[in-house]
């Protein structure tokens, strides 16, 4: 069964750092993702990205994050200068869209960010 | 900003007994809702969903309930199993003008099922 695989598992970084998450979505999905989970919190979106742009953002997600598709199967999430309360895990996601309603996301296991 | 809420944090349900997860939302344009269950060191894992238009959908042993007048869904498992102790998220889509389809979180609740 085709899933959403993301690496690292885990990452461990120094406050200030920059970090770049990786996702290789599902292959024929048109719609890729980005949401975090803080500790004890909801899973929130950040970011959508089709056709090689960002379609839709959240407020959560300024001028330190950003996305690129650098080939044809990654996707990443770039977060420059990070702080304490960029720790959380990072779960990318992929749909297939094609305009129906309702086609669910399928989600990768997540990476969990730690800021130190 | 609570547009999808899940007021019961846990919940414990014996086996083979009906487990009943319940979430309202407050937007009335959202065109989708999800389940998802999650398990620990894993990602959401997709459950069921249901159309706006819709008020039931059942698949298996889940089904979810629609009430667009309360703004309230409910998903019911039944019979319970211990595989089906998790934590299961209820979501929310809205469809932008590029065809994306954001989803919002509900907080989740723990579902343990008792052999």
């Amino acid at each position: 069964e085709p899933e959403v695989t993301q690496t690292p598992s885990h990452q461990v970084t120094q406050m200030g750092q920059e970090v770049i998450l990786r996702c290789v979505p599902i292959s024929n999905h048109l719609y890729f993702y980005w949401y975090r989970q803080i500790l004890g919190q909801k899973v929130e979106f950040l970011v959508s990205f089709y056709n090689n742009e960002i379609s839709e953002k959240s407020e959560i997600f300024d001028d330190q994050f950003s996305v690129e598709r650098p080939d044809g199967s990654n996707f990443t999430l770039k977060i420059r200068s990070t702080k304490l309360e960029d720790s959380a895990m990072y779960f990318c996601a992929s749909s297939e869209g094609r305009g129906r309603v309702g086609t669910e996301a399928f989600f990768g296991q997540g990476t969990r960010l730690t800021v130190v | 900003d609570q547009q999808v809420k899940q007021n019961s944090p846990s919940l414990s349900v014996q086996e083979g007994r009906i487990s009943i997860l319940n979430c309202d939302y407050t937007n009335s344009m959202f065109d989708y809702f999800l389940w998802y269950k999650k398990y620990p060191a894993e990602g959401p894992t997709f459950l069921i969903s249901i159309s706006s238009i819709k008020d039931k959908n059942e698949d298996g042993r889940f089904t979810v309930f629609l009430n667009k007048s309360a703004k309230h869904l409910s998903l019911h498992i039944v019979p319970s199993q211990p595989g089906d102790s998790a934590v299961y998220f209820c979501a929310a889509s809205s469809i932008s003008n590029f065809g994306n389809e954001k989803l919002t979180f509900g907080t989740g609740t723990r579902l343990t099922i008792i052999p």
